[in-house]
């Protein structure tokens, strides 16, 4: 069984200011990681992804994530942070156990990220 | 860019009566989705559809729920006696190949009020 867990529900963070959301994972395979972002009244669009190639891992708007495996983590960052990017923020995990495309993801809680200005 | 359309955006209906949510993927994505997420709480899986059958199921997708891809580009969601507990943004999603490495690009997303 795969599960994720997003350790903060909430991250405030000043415009112009480093933004780190962390994530860890469980799965008994190679898994695949996700981040997501929703914002109010939207659906959910693709930062970035892991699936085995390089650990650091660069997404959209400016965020990367690193796989590390002995942490069993996947944390999201930004170096400078938008008002643009206050939204819901989720850590998602694949590990294809059912083969294929069967599965489907296994999201975080989320984390809210508020933009302070 | 192609993108993921669900209709209704918002569906207001009555406790016991049914409601069908309509998805249309991506033109040529192969496996299609559907997830829910409660207000408040995390995005769950429902069920995964892969050549015209279920591929597979949580333990969320009782016999109250079917899918079916009517014709060639609907994918829905038919819930076939609403309870106050299935109210949930529902979202359907769709990958172009067969793996699960494949990204899952999803729809806006319809909010099913059950009242």
């Amino acid at each position: 069984a795969q599960s994720v867990t997003q350790l903060d529900s909430h991250v405030s963070v000043s415009e112009g200011t480093p933004v780190l959301l962390r994530c860890n994972y469980s799965s008994s395979y190679s898994p695949s990681l996700f981040w997501y972002v929703q914002h109010p009244n939207k659906g959910l669009q693709l930062l970035l992804k892991y699936t085995s190639a390089a650990t650091l891992v660069k997404g959209i708007n400016g965020f990367e994530a690193e796989f590390k495996k002995s942490e069993t983590s996947f944390h999201l960052t930004k170096p400078s942070a938008h008002m643009s990017d206050a939204a819901e923020y989720f850590c998602v995990v694949s590990d294809g156990y059912s083969g294929g495309g069967a599965d489907g993801l296994t999201f975080g809680k989320g984390t809210h990220l508020i933009i302070q200005p | 860019e192609p993108e993921v359309t669900q209709t209704p955006s918002h569906q207001v209906t009555q406790m016991g009566q049914e409601v069908i949510l309509r998805c249309v993927p991506i033109s040529n994505h192969l496996y299609f989705y559907w997830y829910r997420q409660i207000l408040g709480q995390k995005v769950e899986f429902l069920v995964s559809f892969y050549n015209n059958e279920i591929s597979e199921k949580s333990e969320i997708f009782d016999d109250q729920f079917s899918v079916e891809r009517p014709d060639g580009s609907n994918f829905t969601l038919k819930i076939r006696s609403t309870k106050l507990e299935d109210s949930a943004m529902y979202f359907c999603a769709s990958i172009e190949g067969t793996s699960f490495t494949d990204t899952q690009y999803f729809g806006p997303g319809t909010r099913l009020t059950v009242l």
